[in-house]
């Protein structure tokens, strides 16, 4: 079957780091995505991860374990328009992204 | 680069109308899109595949004859609600890839409400 499985909500204060965690079961695996959604918008890309390792752009950071089924996307420095939900997706052998339920983060002052 | 732009990015109609939605990537050519939707607080579900010049691929529960979609191109693909019903009413968000094989890119999305 498929799984992924992110935590529901986070919250963290503003010049922090949080990192969210992301862990999948899929029956294909061809990469592993992390989209940042802002309430009433369309998701935007924030990051590719195939091979293992860490993946940096900027203050967003992607790491993935292919043996684990296991990634992380870590914000540095958080600003407030940080606050959004950040999704994590797994793209099978066929192209489809399988979509995770996504994490909401709160950036307190 | 990669911009996926959607039209009309609202829409609200009466129930038993049909409504058509535009998808279209911008600066590269798209051999696949894809349609979601998304109903508040939820994540996206893949409602089909569409590769140009084919038939789209749904998925499971997702009737076809009522979301009819057209890839014509390789920039265009439309999402038409047939009978529109008030349980239709949602966002539907696009998706594009082609320029990196590996990389959706997706349009700003359609809110639909359906009266």
């Amino acid at each position: 079957g498929q799984n992924i499985d992110q935590p529901t909500e986070m919250t963290a204060t503003e010049g922090a780091i949080v990192q969210i965690n992301c862990t999948y079961q899929t029956s294909g695996f061809n990469g592993l995505f992390w989209y940042q959604q802002h309430a009433g918008e369309a998701p935007t890309f924030l990051s590719y991860n195939v091979l293992d390792g860490l993946e940096e752009k900027g203050r967003f950071s992607s790491f993935l374990s292919r043996s684990k089924g296991y990634s992380y996307l870590l914000l540095k420095e958080l600003q407030m328009k940080d606050s959004a939900s950040y999704l994590c997706a797994v793209s099978s052998n066929t192209g489809k992204l399988i979509f995770g339920q996504g994490t909401t983060l709160q950036v307190k002052p | 680069g990669a911009v996926v732009s959607q039209h009309p990015s609202w829409v609200i109609c009466k129930s038993g109308t049909s409504v058509k939605i535009e998808c279209r990537s911008l600066d590269f050519q798209a051999t696949t899109m894809f349609w979601y939707r998304q109903f508040p607080k939820q994540s996206l579900m893949l409602m089909a595949t569409s590769n140009e010049g084919s038939k789209a691929t749904y998925e499971q529960g997702v009737e076809k004859d009522k979301f009819l979609i057209n890839h014509a191109s390789l920039t265009l693909s439309t999402l038409t609600v047939t009978s529109a019903h008030p349980e239709d009413s949602s966002f539907y968000i696009c998706s594009a890839s082609g320029g990196n094989p590996e990389t959706q890119y997706f349009g700003p999305g359609t809110r639909l409400l359906v009266l």
